[in-house]
C-alpha cells in the first residue's frame, strides 16, 4: 500500500544550522512527490515538487528511488521558515486525465530558534 | 486573490446538529477534496470528487456525507455531529490538466462539537 513516513514529528534547530526534514514513501509505481508547509495562521501551501527540481525558499528536495526518500534540505535555517512541513504523494490513479489523489505524512513541526 | 473559499473559519455545534461546511473555488478545478487535520495525524481524506455530481469516500468517510451540484462548490455534510468529528477541516481543489501543480488548499474551518 502507498505509505508516506515523517518519522520526526518535531524538529528544533537554531537559525543558520542546516535543516533536512525526511520523508521515506512506499510505492510501487513512478511517484509524484510534493512538500507543502503551513505557517502559522496561514492555509497550507505548496512548497515544492520533485519534478520541477526546483529551489524555493532555499530549500531543495531529490527524489532518491533506492532509498525512496524526499527529503527536505536547507543548509541555513531561517526563524521564518518555523512551520508545518508536510511530505505528499500521489497515487497516480486516472480519471479523466487525473493523476490521482494526494497520500500525506504526518508532518514535521519545524522550530528554528534565534 | 483568495481561490479556495471556505464559508466559515470558526464553528461551534452541539452533539446531534446536522453540519454543513462550504467550500467554493474560483480556477475551473475539476478535483475538489476534503480532509480533516489532526495533530499527530495529518491530513486525512475524508472524499473527494473528480467531477459535478461525482463522489468518492477517501479513508475516514463514516460520518459524513458530501455533496457537488456544481463544479464550483463542494459541501461537505456532517450528519449528525459528534465531540470526535471535532478538527481542523481543509478544502482543496486541484485540475486534471495541471494535477503536477499540486492541490490549492482552503484556510480551513475548524469545527469543535460540543
Amino acid at each position: 500500500a502507498q505509505r508516506v513516513t515523517q518519522p520526526e514529528k518535531l524538529l528544533s534547530v537554531f537559525k543558520g544550522a542546516p535543516v533536512e526534514l525526511k520523508c521515506n514513501y512506499s510505492y510501487s509505481g513512478s511517484p509524484e512527490l510534493f512538500w507543502y508547509v503551513q505557517y502559522s495562521r496561514q492555509r497550507l501551501q505548496l512548497l515544492l515538487r520533485h519534478i520541477s527540481r526546483e529551489s524555493i525558499k532555499g530549500f531543495t528536495a531529490d527524489l532518491n528511488k533506492g532509498e525512496t526518500s524526499f527529503h527536505l534540505k536547507k543548509p541555513f535555517a531561517q526563524e521564518e521558515d518555523s512551520a508545518m512541513y508536510y511530505c505528499a504523494l500521489s497515487e497516480g490513479r486516472n480519471y479523466g486525465g487525473s493523476q490521482g489523489n494526494l497520500i500525506f505524512g504526518k508532518g514535521t513541526k519545524l522550530s528554528v530558534k534565534p | 486573490d483568495v481561490k479556495v473559499t471556505q464559508s466559515s473559519r470558526y464553528l461551534v455545534k452541539r452533539t446531534g446538529e446536522k453540519v454543513f461546511l462550504e467550500c467554493v473555488q474560483d480556477m475551473d478545478h475539476e478535483n475538489m477534496f476534503w480532509y480533516r487535520q489532526d495533530p499527530g495525524l495529518g491530513l486525512r481524506l475524508i472524499y473527494f470528487s473528480y467531477d459535478v455530481k461525482m463522489k468518492e469516500k477517501g479513508d475516514i468517510p463514516e460520518g459524513y456525507s458530501v455533496s457537488r451540484e456544481k463544479k464550483e462548490r463542494f459541501s461537505l455534510i456532517l450528519e449528525s455531529a459528534s465531540t470526535n468529528q471535532t478538527s481542523m477541516y481543509l478544502c482543496a481543489s486541484s485540475s486534471h490538466q495541471t494535477v503536477n501543480y499540486g492541490y490549492t488548499f482552503g484556510s480551513g474551518t475548524r469545527l469543535t462539537v460540543v
